[in-house]
C-alpha cells in the first residue's frame, strides 16, 4: 500500500479564498482524523471519521472549517474563507481501528500558507 | 489546555550518548502512549508504544518508560545515532477511542557528531 496520501503537499492562498485539503487513506482502514501542527501547540486533532460517519468534530476551531468523506477512499478538509492564522501543516491519518489500541498512520501533510 | 506536554522544545546530545526525551500528562484515563518520529516535510512515524498495563518496552535502541503514578513517561535512546535527529512527539490515547490520539507539542532532538 502506498500509504495515506495527501494532496496538495503545499498551498498558497490569499485571505479570503476558499481551501480544499484532500486525503486518501489506507485501504481498509476504518477510522480517518485529521490533525492540524502549529509550533504553539503541536499536532491538535480537529475531526476523526469511524467508517465514513465523523465521531468527534470538537477540535474544529471555528465554521470556516468543515471535513467530509463521502467515501471509505477519500476525505476533505476545506476552509472557507481562509484567515492567515489558520497557516499550518495539516495532517491526515488512518487507523485500522481494531479493538486495541494501535497506532495512527500520517500522510505527509499539506503546508498551507495564507497570506 | 496540554493534556500531553512535552517541557523541553529542543534536545541536544552527543552521538552515541543516552537521549532522554520527557513527557508529562494530566489525564488519568489515558492508557497506551506512544512516540512519534518526524523528519522534516514528512508526516509523523510511530516509533514504539506502551500499555499502562506495563511499565517498560523496549525495541532495539529505543525504550519507553512509563510512570504512572507520576504521569510521566520518558523515551530513551541508547546509543543515539545522527539519523535520529528529529522531532519526538508524545501521544496518548484512552480505551476504546482507537488511535484518537492527544499529542504534546514534540521535541526537537539533534544528534551531534
Amino acid at each position: 500500500d502506498a500509504g495515506v496520501i495527501q494532496s496538495p503537499r503545499h498551498e498558497v492562498t490569499e485571505m479570503g479564498q476558499e481551501v480544499t485539503l484532500r486525503c486518501k487513506p489506507i485501504s481498509g482502514h476504518d477510522y480517518l482524523f485529521w490533525y492540524r501542527q502549529t509550533m504553539m501547540r503541536g499536532l491538535e486533532l480537529l475531526i476523526y471519521f469511524n467508517n465514513n460517519v465523523p465521531i468527534d468534530d470538537s477540535g474544529m476551531p471555528e465554521d470556516r472549517f468543515s471535513a467530509k468523506m463521502p467515501n471509505a477512499s477519500f476525505s476533505t478538509l476545506k476552509i472557507q474563507p481562509s484567515e492567515p492564522r489558520d497557516s499550518a501543516v495539516y495532517f491526515c491519518a488512518s487507523s485500522p481501528g481494531r479493538l486495541m489500541n494501535t497506532e495512527a498512520f500520517f500522510g505527509q501533510g499539506t503546508r498551507l500558507t495564507v497570506v | 489546555d496540554q493534556q500531553v506536554k512535552q517541557n523541553s522544545p529542543s534536545l541536544s546530545v552527543q552521538e552515541g550518548r543516552i537521549s532522554i526525551l520527557n513527557c508529562d500528562y494530566t489525564n488519568s484515563m489515558f492508557d497506551y502512549f506512544l512516540w512519534y518520529k518526524k523528519y522534516p516535510a514528512e508526516g509523523p512515524t510511530f516509533l514504539i508504544s506502551i500499555s499502562s498495563i506495563k511499565d517498560k518496552n523496549e525495541d532495539g535502541r529505543f525504550t519507553v518508560f512509563l510512570n504512572k503514578s507520576a504521569k510521566h513517561l520518558s523515551l530513551h535512546i541508547v546509543p543515539s545515532q545522527p539519523g535520529d535527529s528529529a522531532v519526538y512527539f508524545c501521544a496518548a490515547s484512552v480505551a476504546g477511542t482507537a488511535s484518537k490520539l492527544t499529542f504534546g507539542t514534540g521535541t526537537r532532538l539533534q544528534v551531534t557528531l
